[in-house]
């Protein structure tokens, strides 16, 4: 049974370019949550994707914007990157009837130059 | 949201001593959750507990709740050095409640 799995590892950026991360929940989850955590802090919650649908939102700007697919899957965007944008971004998968367990992935650790 | 602090905010032991962490939070919640960080990694689901339950066991974990004063404890028995990670605490409520985290405690395990 596959968990959360993210793609790329690693990504490096220059200011002002668009980047785009993916994310695949674990087996039998509906619900996707995107989480920043910059160097030194917690995760600060993104956004959260059900039924292709964004649900809920943090205090982001909406240069922050994501998508999810069919099959569960979702991406998330980020426009017009900034220094500040530097961080470790880390998808979370749970079920949308369940206690709130989230399953986080491995993250893709964004530099942007 | 339902706000984790952490509290130490670091903490060093030797290998085969006790380690104990404690957070506290503001809002009501169905369960609380505790999760591990390796240096820049991913996190890692710990243990649930939920708001009905006042202790729970997971191999050398041990995690206690205590509702009534809005706050949990960690308890790592016979710490090795892989334990050494940033250890942190949410809480959650049924459904998909966004997971609002602290800082989490920087524990180091010295061999």
């Amino acid at each position: 049974d596959a968990g959360v799995t993210q793609s790329p590892t690693h990504l490096i950026k220059t200011r002002g370019q668009q980047v785009t991360l993916r994310c695949s929940p674990k087996s039998g989850h509906d619900t996707v949550s995107w989480y920043q955590q910059a160097l030194g802090q917690g995760p600060q919650f993104i956004f959260q994707y059900y039924e292709e649908e964004e649900r809920q939102r943090g205090n982001f700007p909406d240069r922050f914007s994501g998508h999810q697919f069919p099959n569960y899957s979702s991406e998330l965007n980020v426009n017009a990157l900034l220094l500040g944008d530097s961080a470790l971004y880390l998808c979370a998968s749970s079920l949308a009837g369940g206690v709130g367990e989230q399953f986080f992935g491995p993250g893709t650790r964004l530099t942007v130059l | 949201s339902q706000q984790g602090e952490e509290d130490p905010q670091a903490l060093s032991i030797q290998e085969g001593e006790n380690a104990t962490m404690n957070c506290s939070y503001k809002t009501s919640i169905n369960n609380l959750q505790w999760y591990r960080q390796n240096s820049g990694r991913g996190l890692v689901h710990l243990i649930l507990i939920r708001s009905n339950e006042r202790e729970k066991h997971s191999g050398r974990l041990r995690v206690t709740l205590d509702t009534s004063k809005k706050s949990s404890s960690l308890l790592i028995t016979a710490s090795r050095a892989a334990d050494t990670a940033s250890y942190f605490c949410a809480g959650g409520n049924s459904g998909n409640t966004p997971l609002v985290f602290g800082k989490g405690t920087r524990l180091s395990v010295i061999a």
